[in-house]
């Protein structure tokens, strides 16, 4: 069954402090996978992609790893903000349309 | 201003009743997306539709409609058959094609009082 686990289900760190999301998936075939954040009762926001050539991208305070042996992605955050309060939702794309969504990330950053 | 809006933001509904969420895009996309987002629940998809007078099921398509007669347009109709309607619901547009990034609007909270 295609699934796309997440963890932590929910992480509280101070600001300033790095922290890392996981994602674990089966799913196949496999095209991509994207993360995305998504404010409280708003719509996600892309962040970044990961195809299967690539390892690790960047995105500002945000880098992504991907190892698709082992079938899993990572989500590093740099010294967090207040800002970067939210949930991170880990998307794995794999035939045609077919988007499988993991559920998510709660992060929340303490001053 | 480019995007894609969701209205209301917020809709209360009667048991019984059937209610229409609005999803307007002027992205220019092809292809538009309904979802339902619960607690502690990942998005689930309920219908989607790549061109103009057409549109697929979902994986909860069930006490649900839509259409699609407009490019810009994909309103989805919550009907008294669907049993648990209370939930945030997410429209989403993108480019056909594989690795295209979905673009999402604010959302609709449904609650039935």
């Amino acid at each position: 069954k295609n699934q796309v686990e997440q963890s932590p289900q929910s992480l509280i760190i101070l600001e300033g402090k790095n922290c890392t999301l996981q994602c674990n998936y089966t799913v196949s075939p496999f095209s991509n996978l994207r993360w995305y954040k998504q404010d409280t009762g708003r719509g996600p926001v892309s962040l970044t992609i990961m195809t299967f050539s690539e390892n690790t991208k960047s995105n500002g305070r945000y880098t992504a790893t991907l190892d698709a042996d082992t079938k899993q992605s990572s989500l590093h955050i740099t010294a967090s903000q207040l800002s970067d309060s939210a949930s991170y939702i880990c998307v794995v794309r794999g035939s045609n349309y077919q988007l499988i969504w993991g559920a998510g990330t709660k992060l929340i950053i303490k001053p | 201003d480019g995007g894609i809006t969701q209205s209301p933001k917020y809709l209360f509904r009667k048991e019984g009743q059937n209610v229409t969420l609005s999803c307007e895009q002027n992205l220019n996309h092809d292809a538009m997306y309904w979802y339902r987002q619960d607690p502690g629940q990942g998005l689930r998809l309920i219908y989607y539709s790549q061109i103009v007078n057409d549109f697929q099921k979902g994986d909860i398509a069930e006490g649900y409609s839509v259409s699609r007669e407009k490019k810009e347009s994909f309103p989805l109709t919550v009907t008294s058959a669907q049993k648990n309607p209370t939930a945030f619901y997410l429209c989403a547009s993108s480019w056909t094609g594989g690795d295209t990034e979905a673009f999402f609007g604010q959302g609709t909270r449904l609650t039935v009082v």
